[in-house]
């Protein structure tokens, strides 16, 4: 069974740019959750999709961060304009439907570096 | 609100010693509580969760964790640390709101000297 997917791996571009991150969720998943983490820091929640819809996007940053789920199976996260600030591993997990205490799967991550 | 503290954001220890990487958490409601690790190059991957039942939890690769109400702490320990278990440590907790999402502190990257 294949697990949760992120790509690119890593991607470095300039400020002002526009990057978009892509995370294949585990088949059957309903739930996709975004998280962040710069420099070394904790990692942060940023969002939370039930299939197609959004659950909970508190942890977004800012609204140069876009957030979609279409057909309720890959999402992408969008970032534009990209600051400096927004460098860091973006993980994406994926859990079934429903449980608490339901194992969440986490991709490999992707490092974002704005240069 | 639900926070996770991990005392030590490096922690050293030779091949063959007791690892003890620290955990405190704070909530208002019975936690469930979690070690992710994260080896080189990969994702985060599951190393062992409480959620209720019996307080010594024990997970892959030989590590074990005590969940103790008292102290509000999830301490993980392995007795004998092997070259392979290097990583970066994550104990987290989950939020118990509409989201089920993980709140995680800072990791603790652990050294394995030969």
């Amino acid at each position: 069974e294949a697990g949760v997917t992120q790509f690119p791996s890593h991607s470095v571009i300039e400020k002002g740019q526009t990057v978009t991150l892509r995370c294949d969720p585990i088949s059957g998943h309903d739930n996709l959750y975004w998280y962040r983490r710069v420099m070394g820091k904790e990692i942060k929640f940023l969002l939370h999709f039930v299939k197609e819809s959004k659950q909970d996007e508190s942890g977004m940053p800012n609204n140069r961060f876009l957030a979609e789920r279409t057909g309720g199976t890959y999402s992408t996260l969008k970032v534009q304009p990209a600051e400096l600030e927004d460098s860091g591993v973006y993980f994406c997990a994926s859990s079934q439907g429903g449980a608490q205490g339901a194992r969440t799967f986490f991709g490999q991550g992707t490092r974002l570096t704005v240069v | 609100a639900q926070s996770v503290t991990q005392l030590g954001s490096h922690v050293s220890v030779s091949e063959g010693a007791l690892v003890l990487l620290r955990c405190n958490y704070s909530s208002s409601v019975p936690p469930y509580l979690f070690w992710y690790v994260q080896y080189p190059n990969q994702g985060l991957q599951l190393l062992l969760k409480y959620t209720t039942g019996a307080t010594l939890v024990k997970g892959i690769n030989g590590f074990e964790a005590e969940f103790k109400k008292s102290e509000t702490s999830f301490h993980l320990t392995k007795p004998s640390a092997h070259m392979s278990d290097a990583a970066e440590y994550f104990c987290a907790v989950i939020l118990m709101d509409s989201s089920y999402k993980l709140i995680f502190g800072s990791g603790t990257r652990l050294l394995v000297r030969p």
